[in-house]
């Protein structure tokens, strides 16, 4: 099992980015995903899970509104669409398969002007 | 939502010590709770799941237990790879909901 998170970077206050991950060495649809960040220093944060058919999506309340999570089983792919990015949006997001028996390495997404 | 507290909050200990950590949940829930450790830099790694399952590659040193609103992960002699930070999750609901963090140092 691989997962690798990619699209994290620098934006400012108010702006977009697309995370996604690429997801190797299992059947993808068969399984739900979650994505989950972690702020500098700070503990784990449950941002949103997607089913594997896509048919169930749930959000943190915290980024409800702003966020979207897809995924295409025909790529292997899972991606995070984040828009009205917020100084508190800071952290490394890291995609999960299922419960968390298998992680990818992270994305730091920075928001900053 | 359901919250998660874990206690310590810091946890000083020695090679070989048995310790304890506690995770309560501000609501009853059957077994569904995971145990992750991670190391600065890295991602979590699952330890246990459904509250007592020993995920597969896991030492078997490490244990959970509980069921309602108290679980524990207990490491019954500490190795020096141990020290670490640990998280508690429940999945019975969403938001899954992570505890803060308990951070195992050396004494």
């Amino acid at each position: 099992v691989q997962l690798v998170e990619s699209g994290g970077g620098l934006v400012q206050p108010g702006g977009s980015l697309r995370l996604s991950c690429a997801a190797s060495g299992f059947t993808f649809s068969y399984y739900s995903m979650n994505w989950v960040r972690q702020a500098p220093g700070k503990g784990l944060e449950w941002v949103s899970y997607i089913s594997g058919n896509s048919r169930t999506i749930y959000y943190a309340d915290s980024v409800k509104g702003r966020f979207t999570v897809s995924r295409d089983n025909a790529k292997n792919s899972l991606y995070l669409q984040m828009n009205s990015l917020r100084d508190e949006d800071t952290a490394v997001y890291y995609c999960a398969r299922e419960v968390g028996d298998d992680w990818g390495q992270g994305t730091l997404v920075t928001v900053s002007s | 939502d359901i919250q998660m507290t874990q206690s310590p909050s810091t946890l000083s200990a020695s090679v070989g010590d048995r310790v304890t950590i506690t995770c309560r949940a501000s609501q009853s829930f059957s077994s569904w709770l995971a145990w992750y450790q991670q190391k600065p830099g890295k991602a979590p790694k699952l330890l246990i799941y459904k509250a007592s399952s020993l995920q597969s590659g896991v030492p078997s040193r490490f244990s959970g237990s509980g069921s309602g609103t108290e679980f524990t992960l207990t490491i019954s002699s500490l190795q020096p790879d141990d020290f670490a930070t640990y998280y508690c999750q429940q999945y019975n609901s969403y938001p899954y909901t992570f505890g803060q963090g308990t951070k195992l140092e050396i004494k």
